[in-house]
């Protein structure tokens, strides 16, 4: 099992651009969701996806949108990035159960100029 | 939302000596996680933290819910340069299905 997986792992964007970070499970999770770590900050909640065909807002959505394309991958668009949006993007996904365990993939790493 | 407050940000040992985090809140937590996170890494779970006083172990890593559920700790005996990392706490939402809401984070440096 690959576990989570996402693509790309770099990418520089130019203040303006869009882009599409793409996430992929094959644990057969139901939950899924995105974050952001910034230096000294943690990780934040951007969206998350409790199940096929669900969506919602976590505690940093602006400027975001996301995608539950299916049980297996969870995409997360930037339609007009921003250099505030410079960030390491991770993908989690969720063990089932009573745990709230959440399996992380290896992140991407987004910088905007 | 619950938060929760985590120190120090930083601690640089010796190998040898021990390290210990904490978190903090303000309110009763449900529950409590502890995530690793090496340099250039992604986070890695650790333990949840369930019951009152409950203290669990794994090798020199010991982990604490305190009694009233509004603190946790996490020690490692006998610090490795294995250890070196960035550990998080994350408070996991109740039915919220099962959002986190994560601590700063202690950055671990360990001297040889």
């Amino acid at each position: 099992n690959a576990g989570v997986t996402q693509t790309p792992k770099f990418q520089v964007l130019k203040t303006g651009q869009s882009m599409t970070l793409q996430c992929a499970q094959d644990m057969n999770h139901n939950s899924m969701y995105w974050y952001r770590q910034d230096p000294g900050m943690g990780l934040r909640l951007i969206y998350y996806s409790a199940s096929e065909g669900t969506t919602d807002k976590g505690e940093v959505p602006n400027g975001y949108n996301v995608s539950r394309l299916n049980k297996r991958e969870f995409s997360l668009r930037l339609e007009s990035a921003a250099p505030s949006q410079t960030s390491v993007y991770f993908c989690a996904s969720r063990v089932e159960g009573s745990s709230y365990e959440q399996y992380f993939g290896p992140g991407t790493r987004l910088t905007v100029t | 939302g619950q938060q929760v407050m985590q120190i120090p940000q930083y601690q640089h040992v010796q190998e040898g000596e021990d390290f210990t985090t904490y978190c903090n809140s303000s309110t009763t937590l449900s529950n409590i996680q502890w995530y690793k996170q090496r340099p250039g890494g992604h986070p890695v779970f650790l333990i949840q933290l369930v019951k009152s006083g409950e203290v669990k172990k794994q090798k020199r890593l010991t982990f604490q819910f305190g009694e009233a559920k509004k603190n946790s700790s996490l020690h490692i005996t006998a610090t490795q340069t294995t250890d070196v990392g960035t550990y998080f706490c994350a408070l996991a939402g109740g039915t919220s299905y099962g959002k986190l809401t994560f601590g700063q984070g202690t950055i671990l440096t360990v001297h040889p």
